[in-house]
């Protein structure tokens, strides 16, 4: 079975710092890969996903993924932090085909500081 | 179009006592799930349901748990005998396309 592992549960920063949340997974086959953030009160969403080609994905309110098969990895990045990016972050993966369903990293909450 | 309904939102319930709660996926999502978001925690898979197969039920936490799927369709997550550490956010996701979208969440509080 896969695995997800964020190894940042709190972090804090101020407004306009670069941001960087690690994810790795761990599974040996081909692999979906998806960032959820969820603002404080609110449903899930999602952020961006990878499913193959340009492993550099693109995302939604300037947030960007690059996935690193050889080190299962795919972090998440912000060049420049807004406060409304308070909120917690879910990494998760699905392996390719869907059939053993999404399975999310325990979040990692971020907290910007204005 | 509609995207991942449940209900209710919110649910407070007395110890002992059973809950229901409800999700309608999207239309034509073969595949639905069931989560569970603690106060400080992660998302906690329970449930995956995919078109007729069986259910993959490894992530129920206890035996007070069940779901069910009706005619591959409406989802009820069954908690029996309620206790304070069932308190949570339930979540349902349906899925198209590998990509899950995800319901607002039944706020569970047992009292």
């Amino acid at each position: 079975a896969q695995s997800v592992s964020q190894h940042n549960h709190h972090v804090i920063l101020s407004e306009a710092a670069s941001l960087e949340l690690g994810c790795n997974y761990s599974y040996g086959g081909t692999v979906n890969l998806f960032w959820y953030v969820q603002y404080p009160g609110q449903h899930l969403q999602l952020l961006l996903k990878y499913f193959s080609g340009d492993p550099l994905v693109k995302g939604i309110k300037g947030f960007e993924a690059e996935f690193i098969k050889s080190k299962f990895s795919f972090n998440l990045r912000k060049p420049s932090v807004q406060w409304s990016d308070t909120a917690e972050y879910f990494c998760a993966v699905m392996p390719g085909g869907g059939a053993d369903g999404l399975t999310f990293g325990k979040g990692t909450h971020l907290i910007i500081q204005p | 179009g509609a995207g991942v309904s449940q209900s209710p939102s919110n649910k407070v319930t007395e110890k002992g006592k059973d809950v229901e709660l409800r999700c309608d996926p999207i239309s034509g999502h073969t595949a639905l799930y069931w989560y569970r978001q603690s106060l400080g925690q992660g998302l906690e898979f329970l449930i995956y349901f995919q078109g007729n197969s069986a259910p993959d039920k490894s992530g129920l936490p206890s035996d007070r748990f069940s779901a069910e799927r009706t005619g591959g369709s409406v989802s009820t997550l069954t908690i029996q005998r309620t206790q304070q550490e069932d308190s949570a956010v339930y979540l349902c996701a349906s899925t198209r396309k590998d990509t899950i979208y995800f319901g607002e969440g039944s706020w569970l509080t047992v009292v």
